[in-house]
């Protein structure tokens, strides 16, 4: 199975929005509204920032927002803070499985 | 809180199997799958496979099918991941994580991590 595929990097200054696309297949993110999104610091586990798509967790500020569009899905970071700078992956349910992307590296200008 | 606190950092030889394990508190273990998902350095996450720990039933992501077991004891609330015939590329920082209740393919909470080095 492939990876979900992300941009490798990803760039903004602070107060800037970005977003981050996760493209996949009509058997995975076509196909459920199970996609997330986690953000993961240097030497950390990831933290889940976003699931079912748009949905977030309790804590997660609302600067972090989904959305998905046929086969690909996008993850939006608006007014960009210093703390924000870390890899984001995607993932996505597909039969029985779980697909992460390749993770993308936001750097905070 | 919930936690999942997992077991040390391992070094083993090409050929060797490894066994890591993943203690849960601060929620009801049976009521929540485990999943695995491992990290070679630099590099990004990959599943490995899931468990429910009521059931015991498992599902392992292809790639892994045959070397593989995740197992679980309930009376002390742990969960275990089982690789064999380890090999060079699979040193990883391996990850245990919750999965979220009724959200398919979604982790809520992740274990600290265990690095295992493969090495002769």
């Amino acid at each position: 199975q492939s990876a979900l595929t992300q941009p490798a990097s990803v760039s903004g200054s602070p107060g800037q929005s970005i977003t981050i696309s996760c493209t996949g297949t009509s058997s995975d993110v076509g196909g459920y509204n199970y996609v997330s999104w986690y953000q993961q610091h240097p030497g950390k586990a990831p933290k889940l920032m976003i699931y079912e798509v748009s949905n977030r967790p309790s804590g997660v500020p609302d600067r972090f927002s989904g959305s998905k569009s046929g086969n690909t899905a996008s993850l939006t970071i608006s007014g960009l803070q210093a703390e924000d700078e870390a890899d984001y992956y995607c993932s996505s349910y597909t039969s029985s499985s779980t697909q992460f992307g390749g993770g993308t590296k936001l750097t905070v200008l | 809180q919930v936690q999942l606190v997992q077991s040390g950092a391992e070094v083993k030889k090409p050929g060797a199997s490894v066994k890591v394990s993943c203690k849960a508190s601060g929620y009801t273990f049976t009521s929540y799958d485990i999943n695995w998902v491992r990290q070679a350095t630099g590099q990004g996450l990959e599943w490995m496979g899931w468990m429910n720990p009521n059931s015991g039933n498992t599902g392992y992501a292809q790639k892994f099918q045959g070397r593989v077991t995740m197992t679980r004891n309930t009376s002390i609330s742990t969960a275990y991941m089982e690789l064999s015939s380890l090999r060079s590329e699979d040193t990883a920082v391996y990850y245990c994580a919750r999965g979220m209740r009724g959200v398919a393919g979604t982790i809520d909470y992740w274990g600290q991590g265990t690095l295992v080095t493969v090495s002769s």
